[in-house]
C-alpha cells in the first residue's frame, strides 16, 4: 500500500469545517483512499472512501486532487463530538481489507 | 449482535502466561481481522480470515502468536509465553464484503505484569 503523509495535529473552531490534508503521492491507479477516525480508546469507524471522483456522505465530503497524489476530508461543521484521531489509507482491492494505519491527525474541535 | 464483541475488555497477566482473547463478529460477516494498537499509535495489522482460513499472518510479532476461526464465525487470538511487550489493546474488525469498511470491536486491553 502507498504510504500517507497527515499532519500530526489540527485545531478547528465549533461550528466551522474542519479540513483535513493527507498527501499520497505514490498511490497507484486502482488504490483507493479511505478515511477512518477513532474517537477517544473506541474502535476506528469507517467515515468515506473514494478513488478518484469527490465523494460526500452523511458524514463528510472527501476531495481528491485530479493527479490523486492528495486528498482532503470535509468536517463540513465541526462539532465537539469530531475531536478525534483521523487516519487517511490507501488501500489496494487485490489486498483485500488489509488497512495499513498510520499515525494520523488528532483533531481537536474547540468551543 | 449488533456490532463485533471482543472478550475480555480487560485481561491482567503475568509474564509467562498464556492469553486467549475472543472476537465474535457481526452475524453474516464473512472476513475477521485483528489488529494490536499500541498507546498513541495507529492499530497494526495481525492477521485475517476469510471464512474459517487464514488468509494472511503476516503481522503476527512471532511464533508465540497465533489464531484461529475454526467455524468461520468466533476467533480466538492466543498469546503464548506473554511478554511485558506484548501489553496492548488488542482489536478486532469483521467486514461482510470486500469494501474497506471494517466495523471494529471495543477492543481487549491486555496489561502484561
Amino acid at each position: 500500500d502507498a504510504k500517507t503523509t497527515q499532519p500530526p495535529s489540527m485545531d478547528c473552531a465549533e461550528g466551522r469545517a474542519a479540513n483535513l490534508p493527507c498527501n499520497h503521492s505514490t498511490i497507484s491507479g486502482n488504490e483507493y483512499v479511505y478515511w477512518y477516525r477513532q474517537i477517544h480508546s473506541q474502535g476506528p469507524q469507517y467515515i468515506i472512501h473514494g478513488l478518484k471522483n469527490n465523494e460526500t456522505n452523511e458524514m463528510a465530503s472527501l476531495i481528491i486532487t485530479e493527479d490523486r497524489k492528495s486528498s482532503t476530508l470535509i468536517l463540513p461543521h465541526a462539532t465537539l463530538r469530531d475531536t478525534a484521531v483521523y487516519y487517511c489509507i490507501v488501500r489496494a482491492p487485490e489486498y483485500g481489507n488489509k488497512l495499513v494505519f498510520g499515525a494520523g491527525t488528532i483533531l481537536r474541535v474547540k468551543s | 449482535g449488533a456490532g463485533v464483541s471482543q472478550s475480555p475488555r480487560y485481561k491482567v497477566t503475568k509474564r509467562g502466561q498464556d492469553v486467549a482473547l475472543r472476537c465474535d463478529p457481526i452475524s453474516g460477516h464473512v472476513s475477521l481481522y485483528w489488529y494490536r494498537q499500541a498507546l498513541g499509535q495507529g492499530p497494526e495489522f495481525l492477521t485475517y480470515f476469510n471464512y474459517e482460513a487464514q488468509q494472511d499472518k503476516s503481522g503476527l510479532p512471532n511464533d508465540r502468536f497465533s489464531a484461529e476461526r475454526p467455524e468461520g464465525s468466533i476467533s480466538t487470538l492466543t498469546i503464548q509465553r506473554t511478554e511485558q511487550r506484548d501489553s496492548a489493546m488488542y482489536r478486532c474488525a469483521s467486514t461482510l464484503s470486500d469494501t474497506g469498511e471494517l466495523f471494529f470491536g471495543e477492543g481487549s486491553r491486555l496489561t502484561v505484569l
